[in-house]
């Protein structure tokens, strides 16, 4: 069964440094692939997909995604924090066959400090 | 930018009572789902609703719950009889698609707390 896992509960940056959220999925045959972002109080907000084609998927508030097939990755990626930032992110997993049925990771808290 | 609405934000209730949360998806999208955040743990799905019946249902949603669209706009969730376990954000979210081209957006979600 499709599995996604994000490698650390908590990230804590600098204002203004690299914020990198990872995440690698688990089924052989590659998913769609999302990143959710919650901020508090708040729903779950897309902020990039990968289905087909381009392997850097660029996304809002200026992050970006690499789909590496080879590593099964989706890593999150920003080159430079701001403070607004500071949420929950959340990366998904879907198999083609399966509709809506999202498969989650335990979610990284991201803390962004002055 | 249409978004899905869910109320109440907050819902306490004691056990054994039955909830019902409410959810308004975005109005030409068909396709409708439930999932549920317990507190610390992932973001689990409930249930996929598509053509007034159910899609695929998860091990979770047992015969305490059930789904209903009650009209052209509202998209419900039932919980019959609640368990302190039952406890978590539930999140309502609709698609255009079934495909997993389609985005799901997501509601703001319903806190429950089962006292």
């Amino acid at each position: 069964a499709q599995s996604v896992t994000q490698l650390g509960s908590h990230v804590s940056v600098s204002e203004g440094a690299l914020v990198l959220l990872r995440c690698n999925y688990s089924s052989s045959v590659p998913p769609y692939l999302f990143w959710y972002v919650q901020y508090p109080n708040q729903g779950l907000q897309l902020l990039l997909k990968y289905t087909t084609g381009a392997t850097l998927v660029k996304g809002i508030n200026g992050f970006e995604a690499e789909f590496k097939k080879s590593e099964t990755s989706f890593h999150l990626t920003k080159p430079s924090a701001h403070m607004s930032d500071a949420a929950e992110y959340f990366c998904a997993a879907l198999n083609y066959n399966q509709g809506g049925k999202l498969i989650f990771g335990q979610g990284t808290e991201l803390s962004v400090k002055p | 930018e249409p978004e899905v609405t869910q109320t109440p934000s907050h819902q306490v209730t004691q056990m054994g009572q039955e909830v019902i949360l409410r959810c308004v998806p975005i109005s030409n999208h068909l396709y409708f789902y439930w999932y549920r955040q317990i507190l610390g743990q992932k973001v689990e799905f409930l249930v996929s609703f598509y053509n007034n019946e159910i899609s695929e249902k998860s091990e979770i949603f047992d015969d305490q719950f059930s789904v209903e669209r009650p009209d052209g706009s509202n998209f419900t969730l039932k919980i019959r009889s609640t368990k302190l376990e039952d406890s978590a954000m539930y999140f309502c979210a609709s698609s255009d698609r079934a495909s997993g081209g389609g985005t799901l957006h997501f509601g703001n979600g319903t806190r429950l707390t089962v006292t």
